[in-house]
């Protein structure tokens, strides 16, 4: 398909174990975005991509977060020894950023539950 | 600190009514806004933007305006269906292109 795709859709883990959360932008999007939405909250950024500048990482809650973005394309959001506040949905968003007018194309969520 | 807000975390209308969701922000810098729908269990999608130097724009039986006196935005759905029912959200774009700020939503209920 075209639109953002997400892997898993679904992530249950234990407290303290890491886990790892793809994104798959529209090819040819040079920003990535990356967000938290807890239930029934609106959207928390977390850290945002742009071509090959370095990353705006000012929205990651703690050092257990971490993203990576490889070749421009593919993203990766690691959160490290997972506690249970980390439950929520965490949105990945790409866009052209041309001209600082463009909306960002969400994928459909990973729904990570930290037991 | 400037932050994005709903006035109403709720909405529920009858199928066929015109409906109006509103949001207010207070960074006088926004200059641009987006309107998202938030279906269950997917994520936001885009409805309609506008930019600080209009104050309305018209989409397929949606109005968004933009009052920057007093830093309101609302979303107007005509005739609005059961496909509607969903959670609307207001965002707001400051200087920087990943200075988007996201209201909580409200969520609006069609009853048939």
């Amino acid at each position: 398909g075209a639109g953002v795709s997400q892997s898993p859709s679904n992530k249950v883990t234990e407290k303290g174990k890491d886990v790892e959360l793809r994104c798959d932008p529209i090819s040819g999007h040079t920003a990535l975005y990356w967000y938290r939405q807890s239930l029934g909250q609106g959207l928390e950024f977390l850290i945002y991509f742009q071509g090959n500048s370095a990353p705006d990482k000012s929205g990651l809650p703690s050092d257990r977060f971490s993203a990576e973005r490889t070749g421009g394309s593919v993203s990766t959001l690691t959160i490290q020894r997972t506690q249970q506040e980390d439950s929520a949905v965490y949105l990945c968003a790409s866009s052209l950023d041309r001209g600082g007018y463009n909306e960002q194309f969400f994928g459909p969520g990973t729904r990570l539950t930290v037991l | 600190g400037e932050s994005v807000g709903l006035h109403l975390p709720t909405l529920s209308v009858q199928e066929g009514d015109n409906s109006i969701i509103n949001c207010a922000y207070s960074n006088s810098a926004s200059d641009y806004f987006i309107w998202y729908k938030q279906e269950s269990g997917k994520g936001p999608q885009f409805i309609i933007d506008i930019r600080s130097n209009m104050d309305k724009r018209q989409g397929q039986r949606v109005t968004v305006l933009l009052n920057k006196t007093v830093k309101h935005l609302s979303l107007q759905i005509a005739a609005t269906q059961p496909g509607d029912s969903a959670v609307y959200f207001c965002a707001e774009k400051g200087r920087r292109n990943n200075d988007m700020r996201f209201g909580a939503g409200t969520r609006l209920t069609v009853k048939p």
